[in-house]
């Protein structure tokens, strides 16, 4: 399994701004996807993150409000911008490791973000 | 996915009793399956896997069911311990054409350990 990192964990930020998230996995993985999780709910995906193109997003979510980065195997940003209280959840990265059974994800500790 | 907002099903378990916990897929065409468990806190943790040329694989203390017939999952978990506590999630993988693969999400279990 890979070791996923993020930043910050938590986070409580003002309506109408920006917070921006960085995931961080200490080996070269092939697939980086972005998931919400609202409170006392499950995971929903948010986008497939790809290096060398842009992110593929789920019906729902749009590239305006949630923009992505995947500058190298290693590393990804999610955006959540213009924020309101309905974006309060914990936002997840989960990485497809390069080796090994390419199926199975492995998540980071996931950022709890509270907009006011 | 649907989900049942703040009031996840739970269950309780004495402690070292065996745990079984379920879950309905939607997809026949999903073709891998796996469980993950997620502490207060914490992102969900890769517990066990099995495809869909099997019905049962058992790891340590756990073991996972599939029935195909009626899209059905099940995590047992032998002689639960109070670190058992959490909310177990099933995901399904269902492939899509050109390769792509998509993995959905159940709505979680809580699981409460009585000591």
């Amino acid at each position: 399994s890979a070791v996923i990192s993020q930043k910050p964990s938590r986070d409580i930020c003002q309506r109408g701004t920006s917070l921006t998230i960085q995931c961080q996995v200490d080996s070269q993985v092939t697939m980086m996807f972005w998931y919400r999780q609202q409170p006392g709910q499950s995971l929903t995906l948010i986008a497939t993150a790809n290096q060398g193109s842009e992110a593929t997003y789920e019906s729902g979510f749009v590239i305006d409000k949630f923009p992505i980065s995947r500058p190298n195997l290693t590393f990804s940003t999610l955006t959540v911008s213009n924020m309101s209280p309905e974006d309060s959840s914990i936002y997840l990265c989960s990485v497809e490791p390069a080796r090994g059974n390419t199926d199975t994800q492995y998540f980071g500790p996931g950022t709890r973000l509270t907009v006011l | 996915g649907e989900s049942v907002g703040l009031h996840l099903p739970t269950l309780s378990v004495q402690e070292g009793d065996n745990s079984i916990i379920n879950c309905a897929y939607s997809n026949s065409a999903s073709d891998y399956f796996i469980w993950y468990k997620q502490e207060s806190g914490k992102g969900p943790q890769f517990i066990i896997d099995i495809r869909s040329n099997m019905d049962k694989r058992q790891g340590q203390r756990v073991t996972v069911l599939l029935n195909k017939t009626v899209k059905h999952l099940s995590l047992q978990i032998a002689a639960t311990q109070p670190g058992d506590s959490a909310v177990y999630f099933c995901a399904e993988n269902t492939p899509f054409s050109g390769g792509y693969q998509k993995v959905t999400f159940g709505i979680g279990t809580k699981l409460q350990v009585i000591p």
